[in-house]
């Protein structure tokens, strides 16, 4: 089992849509977790760290689930400039150097 | 202006030929990485440094050496390239580890090895 693994992309969706990404991940000492967004051919960028209690910035909402090791993504009202792909990272093995990285998924809103 | 600056932005070389790719920060701080992205494979994590003269290998350190002798900088060193080191390369920096807080990346170096 792959230590990171996300949906596999890419999503297609029509403005105004709701898209969710998921992510699982095989350590369960993992003890941090994000999203990042990575436009094309640029370069990764924070987009929202995942508390444990669920956490929300604007149309965004980060969800953790420790029981099922999975954490997830949901974007509401897309507009078009939230086309990327949207990475999940996670630390594993409880260390501060080491961060491990899914292959993210593509996201594409069309008018 | 706070920021992660690697040079160079783009280089192609040949085989055996010594490179360094430089990565420098502005921020004071503490962390550094270098990751590589490949088509299929995401980012995967070459070595990282906790704190000057703390180096540590991420997961795949073969054919790499870094060295961090000042707190701003973190060169990537090729000491014998090969076609398989073709990739875009990415360094990034925290303040205080990388479960911290946010990663800043610089804008990616593009390499290939012919």
């Amino acid at each position: 089992r792959k230590e990171v693994e996300q949906d596999p992309g890419p999503f297609n969706v029509p403005e105004g849509a709701t898209v969710a990404f998921n992510c699982t991940y095989s350590n369960s000492a993992s003890q941090s977790f994000f999203w990042y967004r990575q436009d094309c051919r640029k370069e990764p960028k924070l987009l929202m760290s995942v508390y444990s209690s669920g956490n929300e910035d604007g149309r965004f909402t980060a969800q953790l689930n420790r029981a099922s090791q999975y954490i997830s993504l949901l974007i509401r009202d897309s507009k078009l400039s939230d086309s990327a792909t949207y990475l999940c990272v996670v630390n594993m093995r409880g260390s501060q150097g080491n961060l491990i990285f899914g292959k993210g998924t593509k996201l594409s809103v069309k008018p | 202006e706070a920021q992660v600056t690697q040079n160079p932005r783009y280089l192609i070389t040949v085989t055996g030929k010594k490179l360094t790719v430089t990565c420098s920060q502005n921020m004071n701080h503490e962390y550094m990485s270098w990751y590589r992205q490949d088509p299929g494979l995401g980012l995967r994590q070459i070595y990282y440094s906790m704190n000057v003269e703390v180096t540590d290998k991420g997961d795949v350190p073969e054919g790499y050496k870094v060295s961090r002798k000042e707190k701003r900088n973190f060169p990537l060193i090729l000491e014998s390239p090969s076609p398989n080191q073709t990739s875009l390369y990415f360094c990034a920096s925290s303040f205080q580890g990388a479960n911290t807080g946010e990663l800043f990346f610089g804008e990616g170096s593009r390499l290939t090895v012919l």
